[in-house]
C-alpha cells in the first residue's frame, strides 16, 4: 500500500482564488510528521509546511495552510490568493520515526501540478 | 550559502559507464539522503546515512554505492550505467528536530 497517495495528478486555479490540494497518508506510527513541498520548473525543492503528528494546530505559513485530519489521514494543502508564480509541482510527504527513535526517511507522494491561469 | 552543494548539475553517460555524483552539507547534519526522481513522478529514496560510517538501503538501492566516510560528504557511485537510471538525482540532509535541505538536483542522462 501507498504511504503517501496524492490523488489530483492535475489542478488549475484562477489568479487570486484559493486552491485545496489532497494528501492521504498510511502509517501505523504514532510520531511522523507532514510535509509540503514545491517544485518549480527549474527543478529545486522548495519546503512549504510542516506538520507534526501532535501538533494540536494546523499549521500555516503565510498563504499556506495545512488542514490535518487525523482520523482521515489526511493532509490537504490550502494555498489562499494564487499567484502566478504558484504554478508548480506540489509534493506531499511523510516523515516516520522508527522504533529506535533513528531513522527520519522522507516518503513522498507522487505530486499535483498546479497550474494558474491569469 | 550554508546548505547542500551536489555537483555536477548535468552529466550523459554511455551504458556501462561509471561515475560518482557528489554531494557536501555544512550544517552538521547527521542525517543525509539520496533520492531520484523519475519524469512526472514523486522522489524514491536510494539510500540514505545517519552518520559518518552508517549507510543503508532505501527504496530503490540496486545499481548504486554509497559512503559516509565524513559527516559533511555523502557520495552516490553508479557502477556500470543503464538507461534505467536516467534521471534526476538529489541529495537532502536533514537533523532530528529541523526540517530538510534539498541540494539542487543532478541531471542525468545514460544513453
Amino acid at each position: 500500500a501507498q504511504k503517501i497517495t496524492q490523488t489530483q495528478p492535475g489542478m488549475f486555479v484562477q489568479e487570486k482564488e484559493a486552491v485545496t490540494l489532497d494528501c492521504t497518508y498510511d502509517t501505523s506510527d504514532p510520531s511522523y510528521g507532514l510535509f509540503w513541498y514545491k517544485q518549480p520548473s527549474s527543478g529545486e525543492m522548495i519546503f512549504l509546511i510542516y506538520q507534526g503528528s501532535y501538533d494540536q494546530q494546523n499549521a500555516t505559513e503565510g498563504r499556506y495552510s495545512l488542514n490535518f485530519q487525523k482520523a482521515r489521514k489526511s493532509a490537504n494543502l490550502v494555498i489562499s490568493a494564487s499567484q502566478l508564480g504558484d504554478s508548480a509541482m506540489y509534493f506531499c510527504a511523510m516523515r516516520e520515526v522508527n522504533s529506535g527513535g533513528s531513522n527520519y526517511k522522507l516518503t513522498f507522494g507522487k505530486g499535483t501540478l498546479l497550474t494558474v491561469n491569469p | 550559502n550554508a546548505g547542500v552543494t551536489q555537483t555536477p548539475k548535468f552529466r550523459i553517460l554511455k551504458i556501462g559507464q561509471s561515475m560518482t555524483l557528489q554531494c557536501a552539507q555544512d550544517m552538521n547534519h547527521n542525517y543525509m539522503y539520496w533520492y531520484r526522481q523519475d519524469p512526472g513522478m514523486g522522489l524514491k529514496l536510494i539510500y540514505y546515512s545517519v552518520g559518518a560510517g552508517i549507510t543503508d538501503k532505501g527504496e530503490v538501492p540496486n545499481g548504486y554505492n554509497v559512503s559516509r566516510s565524513t559527516t559533511e560528504d555523502f557520495p552516490l557511485r553508479l557502477e556500470l550505467a543503464a538507461p534505467s537510471q536516467t534521471s534526476v538525482y538529489f541529495c537532502a540532509s536533514s537533523s532530528p528536530n529541523y526540517g530538510y535541505t534539498f541540494g539542487s538536483g543532478t541531471r542525468l542522462t545514460v544513453v
